[in-house]
């Protein structure tokens, strides 16, 4: 089946520093990923949607100058965290969709990030 | 509003044991519904995907159902394991790619 990582899996960083997450689509080509957040007994939220090569779509809410995404191709998309701070500590989830005539969207197993 | 609610909140069950999950959407214009298994600090896992003409679907011991006239559907799991303790999502898909996701059903199963 078609398989998604992140890296790292789980980060701790100091509060104003920024942190990369990655997510990569390792046996199939993802047209579109989407990053999601998770606060602990919570459901998980859409941040951002990112088409390779295009600029990401964000959710109302969500800053796009806080938490930049690159795709840049398509097996890799990269969240980054900038200026973080304590309040953005959370699970952070990539799914990746572009298996042919599927309407499945793969998750990855997600980064843990703590801001001290 | 697109919503989609799950019922009940928590379950515990003994190993063994059948129970049924349940999910109540309002999203329109509906495209697929589908169930996810979460285990603590990990990625969700799909278990069934269904679309509007899909009355059930079934994955090992778990199975789906869909009645999109009433928008509802349930995920019934048989002689529960250990490791079905999770946490259980139900996920409505409004288009293509577009998910909206339900509160989730945590599970415990005790031996």
């Amino acid at each position: 089946g078609a398989v998604v990582s992140q890296h790292p899996s789980w980060v701790i960083c100091k509060s104003g520093t920024s942190v990369k997450i990655e997510c990569r689509s390792l046996d199939f080509q993802a047209t579109t990923m989407f990053w999601y957040r998770q606060f602990p007994k919570q459901s998980l939220m859409l941040m951002a949607t990112s088409n390779e090569g295009s600029k990401a779509t964000y959710e109302q809410g969500v800053e796009k100058d806080k938490f930049l995404i690159n795709h840049a191709s398509l097996t890799l998309s990269t969240l980054t965290v900038t200026s973080a701070h304590p309040e953005d500590s959370s699970f952070y989830i990539c799914s990746a969709w572009g298996v042919a005539g599927s309407y499945e969207q793969y998750f990855g197993p997600g980064t843990r990030l703590t801001v001290t | 509003k697109n919503q989609v609610e799950q019922s009940p909140q928590s379950l515990i069950i003994l190993e063994g044991k059948n129970c049924t999950l349940q999910c109540n959407y309002t999203v329109s214009p509906f495209s697929n519904l589908r169930w996810y298994k979460q285990d603590t600090g990990r990625g969700p896992v799909s278990l069934t995907i269904m679309t509007f003409s899909e009355n059930t679907k079934s994955n090992g011991r778990y199975t789906a159902t869909l009645d999109a006239d009433t928008k509802q559907s349930s995920l019934h799991i048989t002689a529960s394991q250990l490791s079905d303790s999770a946490s259980y999502i139900c996920v409505v898909s409004e288009d293509t790619d577009k998910l909206i996701f339900g509160t989730g059903t945590r599970l415990q199963v005790f031996p």
